[in-house]
């Protein structure tokens, strides 16, 4: 079945320390990859985008992503994490064979230990 | 510049009653998505229109509606509420059906 998977719903890390969530999903042709970031109560914000091309991708607020076509990942990194990224992170997918829905993974909550 | 703008932001409801939710796109965007974000989960995708036609429609029961306007804004409704249709619900615009989508801050409703 299609999907999307997020595999970690908690993330603790320091203030300062490296950062990686996971994202994997599961569909025929590799479709257009998202991830966004919901701070509580708010809507929803892009980080960054892949359609194609280069497979590391740069994004807003210093998060950057890579496109692994081998392993279905999408996996989110930022080097030094600070105390505002804390907040709700989303994968998300646009299939090729669809209009264009976005179909979101289950999140990914991230705490920051001062 | 004005982002996307969802009404009312918070509204309480009865079950049974009938809901109307409201979405302003960006300006110049024609085209207008509606997810469902229940608490703890990701979105869920319920309708996309685009030019007043709706081009996708997400597994949602047909007391789901939505339309567009000639000016693009569009309204979700919902009718005989239940009480899992608690949620967050989120506006999207985008210049067409296949370009970048910017979400509102949604309209938080709560079934009683």
């Amino acid at each position: 079945a299609q999907s999307v998977t997020q595999p970690d719903i908690h993330i603790t890390v320091s203030e300062g320390a490296s950062l990686e969530l996971r994202c994997n999903y599961s569909y025929g042709a590799t479709p257009y990859l998202f991830w966004y970031v919901q701070s509580p109560g708010q809507g929803l914000q892009l980080l960054l985008k892949y359609f194609s091309g280069d497979t590391l991708v740069q994004g807003i607020k210093g998060f950057e992503a890579e496109f692994k076509r081998s392993q279905s990942s999408f996996n989110l990194r930022k080097p030094s994490v600070h105390w505002s990224d804390a907040a709700e992170y989303f994968c998300a997918v646009v299939p090729m064979d669809s209009s264009y829905k976005l179909i979101f993974g289950s999140g990914t909550r991230l705490l920051v230990r001062p | 510049d004005a982002g996307v703008t969802q009404s009312p932001t918070h509204l309480i409801k009865t079950r049974g009653q009938h809901v109307t939710l409201r979405c302003s796109p960006i300006s110049g965007h024609k085209s207008v998505s509606w997810y469902q974000q229940v608490l703890g989960q990701g979105p869920q995708f319920i309708f996309q229109y685009y030019e007043k036609e709706e081009r996708g429609r997400g597994n949602f029961p047909d007391r789901f509606s939505a339309r567009q306007f000639p000016n693009y804004s569009s309204e979700l409704n919902v009718n005989a509420l239940l009480l899992g249709d608690s949620a967050l619900y989120l506006c999207a615009s985008s210049l067409g059906p296949e370009t970048e989508a910017f979400f509102g801050q949604g309209t938080r409703l709560t079934v009683v």
